[in-house]
């Protein structure tokens, strides 16, 4: 299986910080890469797709880069409903595989 | 708008099987080009793939569970179905399903149904 790292693990930012998470494929995925937001008590939710596609109606804010093994998720200027654990998620070779999280809070 | 909803029971006893169902509203469950997945998360940890089905009846397992699992799917229902034979503490988990796009995202979830394993 191919593993998926996140980092960091959790984070604290203020309201208008802007926000960077990493995920780091162990091998070669090229842009096979999604990331979901899951809120506390909630189901997942997919917010990027294939590395930087915005599902529809995710706010503009949130943007994905990256290619190969090192993929990036930013959220520009932080808002207090962006409370919320993030995965990212490799789709290249099954079994499909998720990164661990990373839990943002607001400081 | 397709929505999922898990049900099923929320209590299952050591060695024996976990059965879950999902019902798919607003959309056919033999629309083109979905697969329909179920997803696991322990509590308080990350998610866990399990496997999923095609409505022509393929399915894909994950290895980690494959000796344990099997999903089918009643297209005249909507519906598709996980089984776990031989449950263990360590099977205790929300469950979820989900419409997994050309196997490539999972673009719409269950709320999620919370199985606990135990005597």
């Amino acid at each position: 299986d191919i593993q998926m790292t996140q980092s960091p693990s959790s984070l604290s930012a203020s309201v208008g910080d802007r926000v960077t998470i990493t995920c780091l494929a162990s091998q070669d995925i090229s842009v096979c890469l999604n990331w979901y937001q899951q809120k506390p008590g909630k189901a997942p939710k997919l917010l990027i797709y294939d590395v930087s596609t915005l599902q529809t109606g995710v706010p503009s804010r949130f943007s994905g880069s990256g290619s190969g093994t090192d993929f990036t998720l930013t959220i520009d200027s932080l808002q207090p409903e962006d409370i919320a654990t993030y995965y990212c998620q490799q789709y290249d070779n099954l079994p499909p595989t998720f990164g661990g999280g990373t839990k943002v809070e607001i400081k | 708008q397709v929505q999922l909803q898990e049900s099923g029971p929320g209590l299952v006893k050591p060695s024996q099987t976990l059965s879950l169902s999902c019902t798919v509203s607003g959309g056919s469950i033999t629309s083109s080009g979905y697969y329909w997945s179920w997803i696991r998360q322990h509590p308080g940890k990350g998610l866990e793939w399990i496997g999923y089905i095609h409505s022509i009846g393929t399915t894909y397992y994950n290895p980690s569970l494959r000796s344990r699992v099997s999903i089918s799917v009643d297209t005249s229902k909507n519906q598709f179905s996980l089984k776990m034979t031989s449950v263990t503490a360590a099977d205790t988990a929300v469950y979820y399903c989900a419409r997994d796009l050309r196997e490539q995202r999972l673009d719409s979830w269950g709320q999620g149904r919370l199985v606990t394993v135990s005597s």
